[in-house]
């Protein structure tokens, strides 16, 4: 079964400066995709960016990156240029391409910005 | 249509009682899926539908469980016999056919006391 591991449950970061959330999988199928979402508190959860595994590039939104290493089975986000309203839960996520119904979650890490 | 919709947000119960929720998902996107959230936890997966199909079910989702999307459109979630460990946050997620990702709704948050 796919496992999602998120090992940092928090994290903080000076406004404007760069932060590195870290998620970690386990899978044998070699297509999926991969995901980051967001969740301020009592707010509803947003995507932030999105990766696809045979896509080599590493995918870009903004402000947001990620660092995406198939082999290593490693998947982290960067936040640049840090702003008050990046303070949330930040979920990594994984769906499978054969089983695409069933999107696995990591526990979350909850980012704290300072002003 | 501004996103997925879930009604209630807030449902306070007492043990035993029944509750049903219900998910208004992206009209044109034929896949919904229910997950539960726990405080400090990410969501899990607890049932999916394509159109009115149910086509999955988690080894959460008890006997006491059950979920409808009769025309394809909305869904319902019903809990029966509720117990205070089904307090928890409840989301809904669309999805269209060639959209890799979920939209979320705010979710139905149940208290039982």
């Amino acid at each position: 079964a796919q496992t999602v591991t998120q090992s940092q449950p928090e994290m903080s970061v000076q406004e404007a400066e760069t932060v590195t959330l870290s998620c970690t999988y386990d899978t044998s199928e070699s297509d999926y995709y991969l995901f980051w979402y967001k969740q301020p508190p009592s707010r509803q959860m947003i995507l932030v960016i999105r990766q696809e595994a045979y896509k080599q590039q590493n995918a870009t939104e903004n402000r947001f990156s990620v660092n995406f290493q198939k082999a290593a089975k490693s998947f982290s986000l960067k936040i640049s240029d840090s702003q008050l309203g990046d303070a949330a839960m930040y979920f990594c996520a994984y769906r499978g391409s054969l089983n695409n119904n069933d999107m696995r979650f990591g526990a979350g890490t909850r980012l704290t910005v300072k002003p | 249509d501004t996103g997925v919709s879930q009604d209630p947000r807030h449902k306070i119960t007492k043990r035993g009682q029944n509750v049903t929720f219900r998910c208004d998902p992206i009209s044109e996107h034929n896949r919904l899926y229910w997950y539960r959230q726990t405080l400090g936890q990410g969501p899990e997966f607890l049932t999916y539908f394509q159109n009115e199909a149910q086509l999955e079910k988690s080894r959460l989702l008890s006997d006491r469980f059950s979920a409808e999307r009769p025309k394809g459109s909305f869904s319902t979630l019903e809990i029966q016999r509720t117990e205070q460990g089904d307090s928890a946050m409840y989301l809904c997620a669309s999805r269209g056919g060639s959209n890799y990702g979920y939209t979320f709704g705010s979710g139905t948050r149940l208290t039982v006391v």
